[in-house]
């Protein structure tokens, strides 16, 4: 069955970085684009960014454009989120989803997510 | 960035009660909206994708309509394990977005 499972979570201080990982099992890997997403404590659910299939595209929220990249290495089938110049409000539950398609899409499946705090 | 807006926020309802929540986008997204169910201290679930496709699994009770700006996620003869928040999700323009939810509370 699908599986997801996110890695890399933690304490860490404003302007810090931290790379998460997302490690999937159970489907053609190379074929599904994968989201990143959050859920900061109290709030909703936030889209963060989306991996196209083959790694040669990555979108990203416009609050993170800049500071996070997603890449994946399918070799692995893991997706990576650097988290780079952290700030309090990137505090969040983080999850990788599955893609319905190779580029974007509803996210079919979904990790347990990983916790990321930035606090001094 | 297209902006999803859900109503309402919140809503308790009593078992076997129909719910309707709505999404409404701020342009047209043809058909490409989601939906999802989240429940306390577990990940997001799949619940209907592309407005009204089910998705294997989820209970008959839900079901979505809608296209262009305006989507409905309805819950007929709700359950007591329907408490939980839903979102709505736009995946035809980047960057891709989530409604703000909603909450709902089983008297």
């Amino acid at each position: 069955q699908v599986q997801l499972v996110e890695t890399g979570g933690g304490v860490v201080q404003p302007g810090r970085s931290l790379r998460l990982s997302c490690a999937a099992s159970g489907f053609t890997f190379s074929s599904y684009g994968i989201h990143w997403v959050r859920r900061a404590p109290g709030k909703g659910l936030e889209w963060v960014a989306v991996v196209s299939h083959d790694g040669s595209n990555g979108y990203y929220a416009g609050s993170v454009n800049g500071r996070f990249t997603i890449s994946r290495d399918n070799s692995k089938n893991t997706v990576y989120l650097q988290l780079n110049s952290l700030r309090a409000e990137d505090t969040a539950v983080y999850y990788c989803a599955k893609a319905g398609g190779s580029y974007y899409g509803e996210a079919t499946n979904w990790g347990q997510g990983t916790q990321v705090t930035v606090s001094s | 960035e297209i902006v999803l807006t859900q109503s309402p926020d919140f809503q308790s309802v009593t078992p076997k009660e129909k719910v309707t929540i709505t999404c409404r986008a701020s342009q047209s997204i043809g058909s490409s909206l989601h939906w999802y169910q989240q429940k306390p201290d577990q990940s997001p679930k799949l619940l209907i994708k592309y407005a009204s496709q089910s998705i294997s699994g989820v209970p008959s009770r839900f079901s979505g309509s809608g296209s262009g700006t305006d989507f409905t996620l309805t819950i007929n003869s709700l359950e007591a394990e329907d408490a939980a928040a839903y979102y709505c999700h736009q995946s035809s323009n980047l960057p891709e977005t989530f409604g703000q939810g909603t909450k709902l509370e089983i008297k």
